[in-house]
């Protein structure tokens, strides 16, 4: 069975700071990942996504993803960290032997701090 | 192009009673999946459509259903409403059936129980 685990609820940085939300995750067969943001209020958007290949994803709004095989990890990163990168952020996986169902991480909120 | 919309947005229902939701995809895109977002239990997986066939269901009581149109909109229903079934209900479209697409979400419709 297909899991994914974000094991920090809240993550705290200062602008212009680096940022990384984990993410762990397990599956049967290939994965794929993605992460996705949530604004107040709004529905979840899409950032990036690991099919296969390079290790290091690039997505949306300058954030970057690492995918690591034998840890079993897909953080997300963003260099340097803005105000308006608060919000919800979840990641997300789908399994190669079907299933036909994506499952979702509890989410980990990003507060960045003036 | 439009994005998933999501009708009604919001909904107050009292126990006992049934809802229908709707949702209709990005035009062009077949594959429909419904989720509940409660602050507690995060993102949970309802059902995925494919052309109108139901592709897996997720951990939920036979209280709630979906169907998928031919014209490949959605709806889902939720009979003999529970308090717990308050909560901010997702659709989510993919252009295909493949496992390395992305989802577009809609706004979510918030449904209160009374």
């Amino acid at each position: 069975a297909q899991s994914v685990a974000q094991p920090e609820d809240q993550v705290n940085v200062a602008e212009g700071n680096p940022l990384t939300v984990k993410c762990t995750y397990s599956v049967s067969g290939n994965p794929y990942l993605f992460w996705y943001v949530q604004y107040p209020n709004r529905g979840l958007q899409f950032l990036l996504k690991y099919i296969t290949g390079d290790n290091l994803v690039k997505g949306s709004y300058g954030f970057e993803a690492e995918f690591n095989k034998s840890q079993t990890s897909f953080h997300l990163k963003k260099p340097s960290a803005l105000v308006s990168d608060s919000a919800l952020y979840f990641c997300a996986v789908r399994d190669s032997t079907g299933g036909f169902k994506t499952i979702f991480g509890a989410g980990t909120r990003l507060f960045v701090k003036a | 192009k439009a994005g998933v919309t999501q009708t009604p947005r919001y909904l107050i229902k009292t126990r006992g009673q049934q809802v229908t939701l709707s949702c209709s995809p990005i035009s062009g895109h077949r594959s429909v999946s419904w989720y509940q977002q409660t602050p507690g239990q995060g993102l949970q997986f309802l059902f995925e459509y494919f052309s109108e066939t139901q592709r897996n269901k997720g951990n939920f009581p036979g209280r709630f259903s979906g169907r998928q149109f031919s014209n490949s909109r959605s709806e889902m229903n939720v009979s003999t409403l529970e308090l717990g079934d308050s909560a901010l209900y997702l659709c989510a479209s993919r252009v295909g059936a493949g496992e390395n697409t992305e989802q577009f979400f809609g706004p979510g419709t918030r449904l209160t129980v009374l």
